[in-house]
């Protein structure tokens, strides 16, 4: 199985920062990684597909890079409604496993 | 309005079984493979099984194989998960998903399944 990892697991942001996560693979998935935004509580929400395609209605302070092994999800300017928990999901080969996220709260 | 609604969680032994649905609303369930993910309580995700849109192909995490059956029935728009043999480690919310053969979009809002003598 492709095991994910991410980093950090959790950080502190205040409002207004620029906040990068990255999520790294243990073998090449070609572009076939996405993100996936939850909140407390609350079913997972897509946000990035296919590495840099940015899901229909989600803002685009939201953006994602990357191929191969390495990946980033980047939030340009951190809005009160982004402190959530950040998963990058592999759907290169199955089982399509999740990284154990990144949690982003209130500095 | 695109919806995925689970039911069919609870409380049940170890050794014990379960049958989990999810019922589709606002598209064409049989143009979408269909996918189970779960969540321990405090913990991550974890991808558990998914199914194309004819049922002809299934796949499982390993840790489920042997003891777990997803299926379909696209005439009701109806995704189910048999849960066989349950532990203490099947314990976790379980969401169904749809969206393309490599992204999940949308989610249900997930069901609680314990397993706990």
């Amino acid at each position: 199985d492709i095991q994910m990892t991410q980093s950090p697991s959790s950080l502190s942001a205040s409002i207004g920062d620029r906040v990068t996560i990255t999520c790294r693979a243990s073998q090449s998935i070609s572009s076939y990684l996405n993100w996936y935004q939850q909140k407390l509580g609350k079913a997972p929400k897509l946000l990035v597909y296919a590495a840099s395609s940015l899901r229909t209605g989600v803002p685009s302070r939201f953006s994602g890079s990357g191929s191969g092994t390495d990946f980033t999800l980047t939030i340009s300017s951190l809005q009160p409604e982004d402190f959530a928990t950040y998963y990058c999901q592999q759907s290169y080969s199955t089982p399509f496993t999740f990284g154990p996220g990144t949690k982003v709260d209130i500095k | 309005e695109v919806q995925l609604v689970e039911s069919g969680g609870g409380l049940v032994q170890p050794g014990g079984s379960l049958r989990l649905s999810c019922a589709a609303f606002g598209f064409t369930f049989s143009n979408y493979w269909m996918t189970w993910v779960r969540q321990a309580p405090g913990k991550g995700l974890e991808w558990v099984a998914n199914i194309k849109q004819d049922g002809s192909e299934k796949y499982y995490v390993d840790s489920v194989k042997g003891r777990f059956t997803i299926s379909r029935d696209n005439a009701k728009s109806s995704l189910f998960l048999q849960m066989n043999s349950l532990r203490a480690e099947d314990t976790a919310v379980y969401y169904c998903a749809s969206g393309s053969t490599y992204w999940l979009d949308p989610w249900g809002q997930g069901t609680l399944v314990t397993v706990s003598s």
